[in-house]
């Protein structure tokens, strides 16, 4: 079965760092780009970023950029998402997703497999 | 970054009803537009690509159309699953933005 499963759900303070985690199974993990999507409460989607495990080619939301990075290890088939000093305004769903190649020749692109989303707390 | 407006942003119907929602984007993304489906406290998912294709799985009373800036889903006739939020998306260009959803409740 494909599936992405992600690191569980973090409480932590302003000004504190944090990494989660998306760990990608049955399929070749380094052949798929891997995304990343905030949910703020009771709000819609937001597209952050994008991995390409194979040779980590990374690609950043304007609105995200410089603050957060996204990584990958292909070794053990796990993506990364991080902060170096949470704000309260990072109180979110995170979903980490896979971006498949669709259509006769692969022009189009959509998230097919979706993880179970990490809900991240900052409050003091 | 191209804007995605959706319409109406919340909508009631019956079970058995035909529904439409609208997805504009704010400049031309030819065909390059995905819809999803969100159902409280579970993770999106994908129902149709390319703006009419229809994502492996996904029942066939959903579908889509359009081209350009202006695109549909429909659902033919509403079932008790399909009261959800949903949302577009545009493959277009990075950032791929997304609309700002449309919730679909029980009248």
């Amino acid at each position: 079965e494909v599936q992405l499963v992600q690191s569980g759900a973090e409480v932590k303070k302003p000004g504190e760092s944090l990494k989660i985690s998306c760990k990608g199974s049955g399929y070749s993990f380094t052949s798929y780009w891997i995304g990343w999507v905030r949910q703020m409460p009771g709000k819609g989607l937001e597209w952050m970023g994008i991995i390409y495990p194979g040779d980590s080619d990374t690609r950043y939301s304007p609105s995200f950029q410089g603050q957060v990075t996204i990584s990958a290890d292909k070794s053990i088939s796990t993506a990364y998402l991080q902060w170096s000093s949470l704000k309260a305004s990072d109180t979110a769903m995170y979903y980490c997703v896979r971006l498949i190649q669709l259509g006769p020749l692969g022009f189009y692109d959509a998230f097919d497999i979706w993880g179970q989303g990490t809900m991240v707390t900052v409050s003091s | 970054d191209i804007q995605m407006t959706q319409s109406p942003s919340s909508l009631s119907a019956s079970v058995g009803d035909r529904v439409t929602i609208t997805c504009r984007a704010s400049q031309s993304i030819s065909s390059y537009l995905n819809w999803y489906q969100q159902k409280p406290g579970k993770a999106p998912k994908l129902l149709i690509y390319a703006a009419s294709s229809l994502q492996s799985g996904v029942p066939s009373r959903f579908s889509g159309s359009g081209s350009g800036t202006d695109f549909t889903l429909t659902i033919s006739s509403l079932q008790p699953e399909d009261f959800a939020t949903y949302y577009c998306q545009q493959s277009y260009s990075t950032p791929r933005t997304f609309g700002q959803g449309t919730r679909l409740e029980i009248k």
